[in-house]
């Protein structure tokens, strides 16, 4: 049971690239969640899934994209990134029921955008 | 709105000595109350929540936190500080009528030997 997996580790891009976060959970969870975190900011988040085939913006969905490409998967996708969108970005989930309590983390993707 | 405020950037307690952690919280109705810590380089870790009852709640590694709904306030304790509890911890609220959970700015607890 490996919880919240999320790959890449680490990314570097210049700006104008494009580039997918990739995210699976194993939980059998209905919602999952992008975040970014800045420093002195918490956790922001980006998009979320309350179940496979919805998607909704959250706090900071500029420059973004989401899919939930099945009930494991949630992918981010920076189209044209930006030196803005350097951060450290995390996948989350929860469950059984749509709604349900804590959150799940991924051990994040860590950005940084020329 | 919903939002929460983690008044102190930083704490610092020797080991041995009880550990407090602030957070109080703005939201309408009755809230979800959660709190994580994140170790250097790592994801956040779920410690304890509050949704309902005894508002003394009890969570991983000798943590608890008292929700206060009058002062609006969840507070993270712990009655001995150890030096292995040294990370980042972050308070977050969530209106149970949607899914957003709001994050504070977080507070990094540094326990010295």
């Amino acid at each position: 049971n490996a919880g919240v997996t999320q790959t890449p580790k680490f990314q570097v891009l210049k700006t104008g690239q494009s580039m997918t976060l990739q995210c699976a959970q194993d939980m059998n969870h209905n919602s999952m969640y992008w975040y970014r975190q800045d420093p002195g900011m918490g956790l922001r988040l980006i998009y979320y899934s309350a179940s496979e085939g919805t998607t909704d913006k959250g706090e900071v969905p500029n420059g973004y994209n989401v899919s939930r490409l099945n009930k494991r998967e949630f992918s981010l996708r920076l189209e044209s990134a930006a030196p803005s969108q350097t951060s450290v970005y995390f996948c989350a989930s929860s469950g059984p029921g749509q709604g349900s309590t804590e959150q799940f983390f991924g051990p994040g993707t860590r950005l940084t955008v020329l | 709105a919903q939002s929460v405020a983690q008044p102190e950037d930083q704490v610092n307690v020797a080991e041995g000595n009880p550990l407090t952690v602030k957070c109080t919280y703005s939201v309408s109705g009755n809230p979800y109350l959660f709190w994580y810590v994140q170790y250097p380089n790592r994801g956040l870790q779920f410690l304890l929540k509050y949704i309902t009852g005894d508002n003394l709640v009890k969570g991983s590694y000798g943590f608890e936190a008292e929700f206060n709904k009058s002062q609006t306030s969840f507070h993270l304790k712990k009655p001995s500080a150890l030096v292995s509890d040294s990370a980042l911890y972050f308070c977050a609220v969530r209106d149970p009528r949607n899914y957003k959970l709001s994050f504070g700015a977080g507070t990094t607890v540094t326990v010295r030997a």
